[in-house]
């Protein structure tokens, strides 16, 4: 069955920094893209970021742009998000999500969501 | 990058309606479109993806048409467990816009 665990969410000031993890299991984790996805609290999805099965290839919105890194260690099966320069209008649940490639990219797995809520 | 559009933002239906919703692409995406539906405080679940065809244990009542800019969802007759939000995602390029979502509730 396949799992994604994410964790790392809290409340943090606004510049501040936060890291979110995803531990994956239940497939073989290096073959599959993993996307992040967020949800501002009463609001639609927002696509933030994804990375190729080797790590090798990202893409990011742009409203996360030269602010977060999205990361994944493929030995530990975990996909990372790095947050810097958080402002208040990235306070949402941020879902990791897997990203399956024959279906055109569409996520047919996701996480149980982890809160960020930025704030002084 | 491409904006989708949902139409109708709410709708309003009963046990056994036909359901239809669209989602219009500011440009041309071919058939690279999913739809989800999301409850509240679940995930998003994968109903339908390039364009029409259903994900695997997805009811047969959804269906998916459309391909370029215009799509369509349609519940051929919707159940009390189909209310919900649902969404269009773009699967054509990054980055990978989502609608800004039907919410499907009981008349």
């Amino acid at each position: 069955e396949v799992q994604l665990l994410d964790s790392g969410g809290g409340l943090v000031q606004p510049g501040g920094s936060l890291r979110l993890s995803c531990a994956a299991s239940g497939f073989p984790f290096s073959n599959y893209a993993m996307i992040w996805v967020r949800q501002a609290p009463g609001k639609g999805l927002e696509w933030v970021s994804v990375i190729s099965g080797s790590g090798g290839g990202t893409n990011y919105a742009d409203s996360v742009k030269g602010r977060f890194t999205i990361s994944r260690d493929n030995s530990k099966n975990t996909l990372y998000l790095q947050m810097n320069s958080l402002r208040a209008e990235d306070t949402a649940v941020y879902y990791c999500a897997r990203s399956l490639a024959v279906a055109q990219g569409a996520v047919d797995s996701w996480g149980q969501g982890t809160l960020v809520t930025v704030s002084s | 990058d491409i904006q989708l559009t949902q139409s109708p933002s709410f709708l309003s239906a009963s046990v056994g309606d036909r359901v239809t919703i669209t989602c219009r692409a500011s440009q041309g995406i071919s058939s690279y479109l999913a739809w989800y539906q999301q409850k509240p405080g679940k995930a998003p679940k994968l109903l339908i993806y390039a364009a029409s065809t259903l994900q695997s244990g997805v009811p047969s009542r959804f269906s998916g048409s459309g391909s370029g800019t215009e799509f369509t969802l349609t519940i051929s007759s919707l159940q009390p467990e189909d209310f919900a939000t649902y969404y269009c995602q773009q699967l054509n390029t990054y980055p990978r816009t989502f609608g800004q979502g039907t919410k499907v509730e009981i008349k």
